[in-house]
Parts: C-alpha cells; sequence; structure tokens
C-alpha cells in the first residue's frame, strides 16, 4: 500500500510568489492535516480537514489556504511568500484511529 | 503560557543502553500524547501513542509513561542501537473525541546512539 504522497519533494520560490503544495493520503483515510516544520522546530499545525471540511485552523495568517477534493487528497496554498515561509511542509493522513501517518513533507524555500 | 519541553541537550548513549527521553507540559489538558520518530528531511514516524489515563504503554523495545500529575511523559528505549539515532518529537491532543484532530508538538530531542 502506498504511503502519504507529497508533492513536489523540493521547490524553491521568490519573494511574493505564490505556491501549491499536493498530499495524497493513504487510501481510505478521510482526514488531512497539514504542518510546518521549521528547521530545528516542532511542527506547527496549520490546517486540518475532515470529509472536505475544515475542522481546525491553526495560528497561520490569511496567506495560507487549503481545500480538501472529494477523493480526499488535498491541497495547500501559500500566497505572497516570505521568506519566513521556507519550512518543511508536512501532510498527515488519518482513518479511524488516532495517529496519523506522515508523508516525507515538501522542503520549500523562498529567496 | 503553554510549553511542551523536551530535553533540549542531544542524548548521547552507548549501544546497549536504555535511552530515556522527557516530554513536559505546562497548560495543557492532554487527552492523548503521541511520540514520533524524525529522521533528517523526512517526515515524523508515529511510534506509540498514551491515553491520559493510562500509566504505561510498551511496544518490543520501546516504553511511554504518562504521568498527568506531573504533566510529564517519558521514553524509553531499552537494549539501544545506532539505528535508532534520530530525532524524537512528542506531540499533545486535547481532543477527546470526534474527527477534530490537532497535534501540539514539542521541539524534539536529538538521540545518537553510539556503537
Amino acid at each position: 500500500d502506498a504511503g502519504v504522497t507529497q508533492s513536489p519533494t523540493h521547490l524553491i520560490k521568490t519573494r511574493g510568489q505564490h505556491v501549491t503544495l499536493r498530499c495524497s493520503p493513504i487510501s481510505g483515510h478521510k482526514s488531512v492535516s497539514w504542518y510546518q516544520q521549521v528547521l530545528g522546530q516542532g511542527p506547527q499545525f496549520i490546517f486540518q480537514y475532515y470529509e472536505k471540511e475544515e475542522r481546525g485552523r491553526g495560528n497561520f495568517p490569511d496567506r495560507f489556504s487549503a481545500r480538501q477534493f472529494p477523493n480526499y487528497s488535498s491541497e495547500l496554498n501559500v500566497n505572497a511568500l516570505l521568506l519566513g515561509d521556507s519550512a518543511l511542509y508536512l501532510c498527515a493522513s488519518r482513518g479511524q484511529g488516532l495517529a496519523g501517518t506522515f508523508g516525507s513533507g515538501t522542503r520549500l524555500t523562498v529567496v | 503560557s503553554q510549553k511542551i519541553e523536551q530535553n533540549s541537550e542531544a542524548l548521547n548513549i552507548q549501544e546497549g543502553k536504555t535511552a530515556t527521553l522527557t516530554c513536559n507540559y505546562t497548560n495543557y489538558s492532554p487527552a492523548y500524547l503521541q511520540w514520533y520518530r524524525q529522521d533528517p528531511g523526512r517526515g515524523p514516524v508515529f511510534l506509540l501513542l498514551i491515553r491520559e489515563n493510562e500509566k504505561e504503554k510498551r511496544k518490543e523495545r520501546l516504553k511511554v509513561t504518562f504521568d498527568t500529575t506531573l504533566k510529564q511523559s517519558l521514553f524509553h528505549i531499552t537494549a539501544s542501537q545506532p539505528a535508532d539515532s534520530a530525532t524524537y518529537l512528542c506531540a499533545l491532543d486535547e481532543q477527546k473525541a470526534g474527527n477534530n484532530r490537532k497535534l501540539i508538538w514539542g521541539l524534539g530531542t536529538s538521540l545518537a546512539v553510539n556503537p
């Protein structure tokens, strides 16, 4: 079985640009969460979606948005990129259990 | 203020010894506490989950304890191996039920097991 798939794996963008990150959950998992992990820090919660509805939002500016599609895949969008948005963006999917399965992340570098 | 603190210093131990990692929290009421392993450039990998009404959980060489009075969890790796070298993260979940889940993470502790 495929795990959580994130794309792209690495990305370099310029300040002010827009980025879209994608996540495919484990088959059958209806919940997808997004986290931002700055180097040397723990992950910070950005969004959770369940059954295509937003179920939670972390303390991130409105430049960050997300959505979940009917097949439960998800996109994270970030507008007007800042240098401080450089981080590893993690997606986690969850089925019936309490623990999530994480993808390998997308490493975003803003220059 | 709310805080989750893990051993700030990297932990270096000899192969075969027991590694003990600490997670302390302040001003949270976790329903669940989870431990993850993270290798450089990779996503966290789930190891163990313990509920607020549980004192101890074991899985193979891993053991986690949870003391809600002390607001502390300890994570033990017995008979440690060089392959156990990684960063270990604790994460809290305050939701007791439902599908709204949000993990609050510590900074992680780097563990190095020397052969």
